[in-house]
């Protein structure tokens, strides 16, 4: 089993959809969860990015953590074109070289 | 504010030429550096990270190599390329705190 799980897509919506992209992972000693936006031939950006369980939300994007299930989402409201991109979930615990273990990225496309 | 930048952004280089990549971390100090490798339909790979100056762990075993001449400034080296090194290969940097700014990316092609 892969420490970070991600279905790898595609997942294609119509615009002004609601999207729910999801990871799950086995180490219960992740405090920190982030999910960034790769566009095609591009670096990553880094979307949100959170250290407690709960909700977090930023404009139309909300991330969730729920550590006792060792699951996160990002949910995107009011879908644009634009957000077709693929979408990467990481973590990584406390301390040390803070290196984050990457999920493979969720493809989304938002069709007009 | 910080930025990162790396170049080039695209190279076409033969089988057995050197290689070397460059990143250059502004408006910070004594960041983490890292250098990742991302395969179409693979995610990213982590190769190389660093801590400080002269202070380079590998990750993956390779023909590879990464040097830290100065605080914010990362290369990623290679004395003779193999076809299997094509990709994407991507900088990134942290405070420290877990998460990851990365650069725009270079996209080598070894033929």
């Amino acid at each position: 089993q892969k420490e970070v799980e991600q279905d790898p897509g595609p997942l294609s919506v119509p615009e002004g959809a609601i999207v729910s992209l999801n990871c799950t992972y086995s180490n219960s000693a992740f405090q920190y969860f982030m999910w960034y936006r790769q566009y095609s031939r591009k670096g990553p950006e880094l979307l949100m990015y959170t250290y407690s369980s709960g909700n977090k939300e930023d404009g139309r994007f909300t991330a969730q953590v729920d550590k006792s299930s060792k699951y996160i989402s990002l949910f995107i409201r009011d879908s644009q074109p634009s957000d077709s991109a693929t979408y990467l979930c990481a973590m990584s615990v406390r301390g040390g070289s803070y290196i984050p273990t990457f999920g493979r990225g969720t493809s989304l496309i938002v069709h007009p | 504010s910080q930025t990162i930048h790396q170049w080039p952004a695209t190279l076409v280089q033969p089988v057995g030429s050197p290689l070397s990549l460059e990143c250059t971390v502004e408006g910070t100090s004594n960041p983490n550096l890292y250098w990742y490798r991302q395969a179409a339909g693979r995610g990213l790979q982590l190769l190389f990270y660093s801590v400080g100056i002269g202070q380079i762990s590998s990750e993956v075993p390779q023909n590879l190599s990464a040097s830290r001449p100065q605080d914010r400034q990362f290369i990623l080296s290679s004395k003779k390329l193999l076809l299997s090194d094509s990709g994407f290969y991507l900088c990134a940097w942290t405070w420290g705190t877990g998460e990851l700014f990365f650069g725009e990316g270079s996209r080598l092609t070894v033929l």
